[in-house]
């Protein structure tokens, strides 16, 4: 089964821009994954799925500020002019057959 | 507009069964998987159980299988989490998302329900 790796904090500068990264595990390159969002006290939000080639959806109301990317194995998640609300961790998601599998999340720390 | 609301969640002693309901509203539920997701306090987002758009198949992760039986009844739209033999380390807030036939990624979370396993 797949696995997610992804670091476990990051920070920058309020109104600059921020990659955070996926990894998925050896023989699993070409996996779909999902970000997705939790600001401190709320439920996960889904902001978007990624495919292998690069190409995104972004859920309703996910400002535009959100882009994906990807390149191999890993997925990333770009965020620019960041704002203080942008400040929560990040989960990625994939699945297999009969498994679904979250990454550990990165605590993203606007300063 | 699309809601999953969770319920039944609260303290329940180590051995004990609680069951756990979560109503969808604002789509056509039967055109959707649903998966159950758990997060202990302090933790991250740990997969629980994912049930097909017709019911027909169910998965598990390994840490709740022969425990945990996830359900569903299209006709109320609404899935189910029925846990037995819980645990402390079963403590979390159990959070319901729901997942568009033939695809695969969650499209939409609900607000979660406080599960405490605890004497």
């Amino acid at each position: 089964q797949p696995v997610l790796t992804q670091s476990s904090s990051a920070s920058a500068s309020l109104g600059s821009s921020v990659k955070l990264t996926c990894t998925l595990s050896s023989g699993h390159s070409g996996y779909i994954i999902t970000w997705h969002q939790q600001q401190p006290g709320k439920a996960p939000r889904y902001l978007m799925k990624l495919e292998s080639s690069g190409n995104y959806n972004k859920g309703g109301g996910v400002p535009d500020r959100f882009s994906g990317s990807s390149s191999g194995p890993d997925r990333y998640l770009t965020i620019s002019n960041l704002q203080s609300e942008d400040e929560a961790d990040y989960y990625c998601e994939t699945w297999d057959s009969n498994t679904r599998v979250f990454g550990g999340g990165t605590k993203l720390t606007v300063l | 507009q699309v809601q999953l609301v969770e319920s039944g969640g609260g303290v329940v002693q180590p051995g004990g069964s609680l069951r756990v309901s979560c109503a969808a509203s604002g789509f056509t539920f039967s055109n959707y998987g649903m998966q159950w997701v758990r997060q202990a306090p302090g933790k991250g987002l740990e997969w629980v159980a994912f049930i097909r758009y017709d019911g027909s198949n169910q998965f598990y992760a390994d840490s709740v299988k022969g425990r945990f039986t996830i359900s569903r009844d299209n006709s109320k739209n609404t899935v189910y989490l029925q846990m037995n033999s819980l645990r402390a380390e079963d403590t979390a807030v159990y959070y319901c998302a729901k997942i568009p036939i033939n695809s695969g990624w969650t499209d939409y979370w609900g607000q979660g329900t406080l599960v405490t396993v605890s004497s």
